[in-house]
């Protein structure tokens, strides 16, 4: 049955430090992962992507890693800011689909 | 350029009422998408319209959702009669054509919080 009560992963992490939050997949035929970013009480908002045929994008302040072996991804921050409290999710394509496939997000609360 | 609006933004309704929630996806966009987080879990797929057509329903839970994209352009759906378990909320997203496979942002709205007492 499905569980009730779970809580959501939660990174806390001090100002200007670097943060790195990581997600699983397990599709082997996703080839486009993206990582949003969800503000309390707005909707997902797109940080970055990355093609499977890449292992690393870069974008302002943050950095996505893609490890298909083993089926990871993750989105590490630089100097993080209080700005950057949020729930961050990854989602998945696979091939031809037009539908990412989200995952169940992780808080990141940030300290000054 | 106006982004992906969502109507109502809030909703509290009774079990066994009908709620029906609007979505105006970026002009020019094509694909449509319905998605739902409940309190603390993913945010699941509902469906995806392309432009007039249901092109993927496999997420709706029930007979008890009806969504509908009359002329290609906003979207409605509809929760008839609401269930406790209907409590969430309900996002809406839009994307142009021709990105399927890869490299293809999807924005999202607000949402539409929905809670069913």
């Amino acid at each position: 049955g499905e569980s009730v009560g779970l809580h959501l992963p939660t990174l806390s992490v001090q100002e200007g430090d670097n943060s790195i939050i990581n997600c699983a997949y397990s599709n082997s035929a996703s080839d486009y992962f993206i990582w949003y970013k969800q503000e309390s009480g707005k909707g997902p908002q797109f940080i970055i992507d990355i093609r499977s045929n890449m292992d690393k994008r870069q974008g302002q302040r943050v950095t996505v890693l893609l490890n298909k072996t083993v089926k990871h991804l993750s989105l590490q921050i630089a100097a993080t800011q209080p700005g950057d409290s949020a729930v961050y999710f990854c989602a998945s394509r696979a091939g031809g689909s037009y539908i990412p496939t989200f995952g169940r997000g992780t808080s990141l609360i940030v300290h000054p | 350029e106006a982004g992906v609006t969502q109507f109502p933004s809030h909703s509290v309704i009774e079990k066994g009422q009908t709620v029906t929630l609007r979505c105006d996806p970026i002009s020019g966009h094509d694909n449509l998408y319905w998605y739902r987080r409940v309190m603390g879990k993913e945010i699941k797929f509902l469906l995806h319209f392309v432009k007039e057509s249901k092109q993927d329903e496999s997420g709706m839970p029930n007979n008890r959702f009806l969504a509908e994209r009359t002329g290609g352009t906003y979207s409605t759906l509809k929760v008839q009669p609401a269930e406790l378990e209907d409590s969430g909320v309900y996002f809406c997203a839009s994307s142009p054509l021709g990105g399927g496979g890869g490299g293809n942002t999807i924005y999202f709205g607000e949402g539409s919080w929905l809670t069913v007492v």
